[in-house]
């Protein structure tokens, strides 16, 4: 089965940067997926990560290693609006081209002036 | 270039009746998803489709629930005689036909059934 850890909630400064972990257990592993969801809004997705390593993209990296089961998202020069549930997804083994994703439960950051 | 469409965005049954949920994939997608998220809780996904195909309903209850994807019209998620702990969101997402995986899935704003 598949198993994803990561906090419930954090709480950050505005223009100051938040590290986001995220743990996983599964049974095999296809990628790894960052999405970010505002309250009572569709989940927009950040990021992928398939090979260890960091991935940069603007003011959010996310960075995977895959022995150790382990991912985070990084997310600097805070804003406001980066208030939001931050979602870590598996993609699981055998799927060949779907993009079935399995969700973590979300990590919610409220950042403050 | 519209985004995923679902409707209706809120809908409110009695424990018994049923519920129709309708989503309009983005243009040129193909492969639609259809996940529920329970306050509290993560997205949780039921059931792939492809057009005229169900593909893998491996997180779909076994009872009251079924879902299609016609050739022409949206996808529909039906929830026959439901009960208070279907009161959930319903996000539909979709992905266009690719040889790979890319992860990005497009989602809907969600439909928010509530069972009173």
């Amino acid at each position: 089965g598949q198993n994803i850890d990561q906090p419930t909630e954090m709480t950050a400064t505005e223009g100051a940067i938040v590290q986001i972990n995220c743990t996983y257990q599964t049974s095999g592993f296809n990628g790894l997926f960052w999405y970010q969801q505002h309250a009572g809004e569709a989940p927009t997705f950040l990021s992928y990560n398939v090979l260890d390593g960091l991935e940069e993209k603007g003011r959010f990296s996310s960075f995977l290693s895959r022995s150790k089961g382990y991912s985070y998202l990084l997310l600097k020069e805070l804003q406001m609006k980066d208030s939001a549930s931050y979602l870590c997804a598996v993609s699981p083994p055998g799927g060949g081209a779907t993009n079935k994703l399995i969700f973590g439960t979300g990590t919610l950051l409220a950042v403050q002036p | 270039n519209a985004g995923v469409m679902q409707n209706p965005r809120h809908l409110v049954r009695r424990r018994g009746q049923e519920a129709r949920l309708r989503c309009s994939p983005m243009k040129g997608h193909s492969h639609v998803y259809w996940y529920r998220q329970l306050p509290e809780e993560g997205l949780k996904f039921m059931v792939y489709l492809q057009k005229e195909n169900i593909i893998d309903e491996s997180g779909m209850p076994k009872e009251r629930f079924s879902a299609e994807f016609p050739k022409e019209g949206p996808s529909i998620l039906r929830i026959q005689q439901v009960v208070r702990g279907d009161s959930a969101a319903y996000f539909c997402a979709s992905s266009p036909v690719t040889g790979k995986l890319s992860g990005e899935l497009f989602f809907g704003e969600g439909s928010r059934l509530t069972v009173l």
